[in-house]
């Protein structure tokens, strides 16, 4: 399982785009990099997931290079509801478990 | 949108007591997970299972939890002599193929 950093906190405002890095210097060949969002006293939820180069969906955006040592989420035209806490985890799709560091706590103000 | 419903939302015990965390799996899901989070700490890995049996397990996970599917819908967590430390929200996940995961709401087990 591929060690991942992050920041710890981000702070935006409504209507910004933020792009949250993560850093994953020893990723394996099999990983994918998998991004979830967890608000409070809830349970994690599964936003995307990419190999390489670029992936979007109707949430967000994730960008990973051809050297794959780090990705970036993309959130569009955040609001107040996408306060909550990111995390970057590299999944072997062999593993049956997702191992979840501190994450990102992203706060967005009005 | 297929859902995890765990039950009961809330649970509060006393210490020494059995618990048992219940859960329903998405229908057509195979995999079963348990985590916990320890409030203001990290989402911790417990057991995984599949086919009926337990694939992995963390070493938090000790002789006094286990789990069940008794009946082939609910997936369920108990915990045998709770402890204080206990205390935590009990995410429940299932997939289909192993990636991604749905998670539950969890259940907040406060032990006094």
């Amino acid at each position: 399982l591929a060690k991942t950093t992050q920041p710890i906190s981000m702070d935006s405002y409504e209507g910004q785009e933020v792009n949250i890095t993560c850093s994953h210097n020893n990723i394996a060949t099999n990983d994918y990099i998998t991004w979830y969002q967890q608000f409070p006293s809830q349970g994690p939820r599964f936003i995307i997931q990419g190999y390489k180069t670029k992936v979007t969906n109707e949430v967000a955006s994730l960008f990973i290079p051809a050297d794959r040592k780090s990705s970036t989420l993309s959130l569009p035209r955040v609001s107040l509801s996408d306060t909550a806490v990111y995390y970057c985890l590299g999944v072997d799709t062999g593993f049956q478990k997702l191992v979840f560091g501190t994450g990102t706590r992203l706060l967005v103000s009005p | 949108e297929p859902e995890v419903t765990q039950t009961p939302s809330h649970q509060v015990t006393q210490m020494g007591q059995e618990v048992i965390l219940r859960c329903v799996p998405i229908s057509n899901h195979l995999y079963f997970y348990w985590y916990r989070q320890i409030l203001g700490q990290k989402v911790e890995f417990l057991v995984s299972f599949y086919n009926n049996e337990i694939s992995e397990k963390s070493e938090i996970f000790d002789d006094q939890f286990s789990v069940e599917r008794p009946d082939g819908s609910n997936f369920t967590l108990k915990i045998r002599s709770t402890k204080l430390e206990d205390s935590a929200m009990y995410f429940c996940a299932s997939s289909e193929a192993q990636q991604p995961y749905t998670f539950g709401s969890g259940t907040r087990l406060t032990v006094v």
